[in-house]
């Protein structure tokens, strides 16, 4: 019941902006995303819920498509500070949540 | 309000050896889990608790046992360490249920190295 997420990894130059998509073969009702920078905890970054709008957070923005059970994560004109893994996660059967495969990015100068 | 707290940091166990990794929470959470991460790899859940008194197997939870007798705490228990458990362990809580509309907030993780 892992979510797939893609890319695996991407590089960008800073100002770039990037698209991480995270696809479950079950039905999604929420996704989560989360941030981890090397040697720390994963870091909240926002939900998405079933029959909710699309979310932002500055240029950090993701959409959820029930129907297609995606959610895409959209970072634009990136900065060094976003460099860092990101995961998705969503609630599977019996209350057990499940991050994405992670996507691993890279912000350089 | 010191969130979610993990000991110990750090650890090197010899194979077959038992240990116990703490985690505690000062936010009066009922969801609480204990991931697993390796090297280059996601998360994986290991066990987690819907509330004191209540426990369940994740996805990985072979040689590992959990408890919950209060509401604060959910120690995660190696009972015989073997290399293949060598890996970074995070504890997590939420309230109620990730799929609420709030998070889940993590503790800083322990590295643990079994030799």
């Amino acid at each position: 019941q892992q979510p797939v997420q893609s890319p695996q990894a991407v590089i960008l130059r800073e100002g770039e902006d990037a698209v991480i998509n995270c696809s479950s073969s079950k039905a999604l009702y929420s996704v989560h995303w989360y941030r981890q920078k090397h040697g720390e905890a994963p870091v909240f970054l926002m939900i998405l819920l079933k029959g909710g709008e699309q979310k932002g957070h500055e240029k950090i923005s993701a959409s959820f498509n029930e129907k297609k059970q995606q959610s895409s994560l959209y970072l634009t004109a990136s900065q060094l500070s976003y460099s860092g893994t990101y995961f998705c996660g969503t609630l599977g059967a019996g209350n057990q949540f499940y991050f994405g495969t992670g996507t691993s990015l890279t912000v350089i100068p | 309000n010191a969130g979610v707290t993990q000991t110990p940091k750090f650890q090197v166990l010899k194979t077959g050896q038992s240990m116990t990794l703490q985690c505690a929470q000062d936010m009066n959470h009922e969801y609480m889990s204990w991931y697993r991460q390796d090297p280059g790899m996601g998360l994986r859940l290991i066990h987690y608790s819907v509330g004191a008194g209540i426990t369940d197997q994740g996805e990985v939870p072979n040689g590992y046992n959990v408890s919950r007798s209060t509401t604060e705490d959910f120690p995660l228990r190696l009972l015989s360490a073997a290399p293949s458990q060598t890996s970074v362990y995070f504890c997590a809580s939420s309230p109620p249920l990730p799929a609420s509309t709030d998070t889940q907030y993590f503790g800083p993780g322990t590295r643990l190295t079994v030799l």
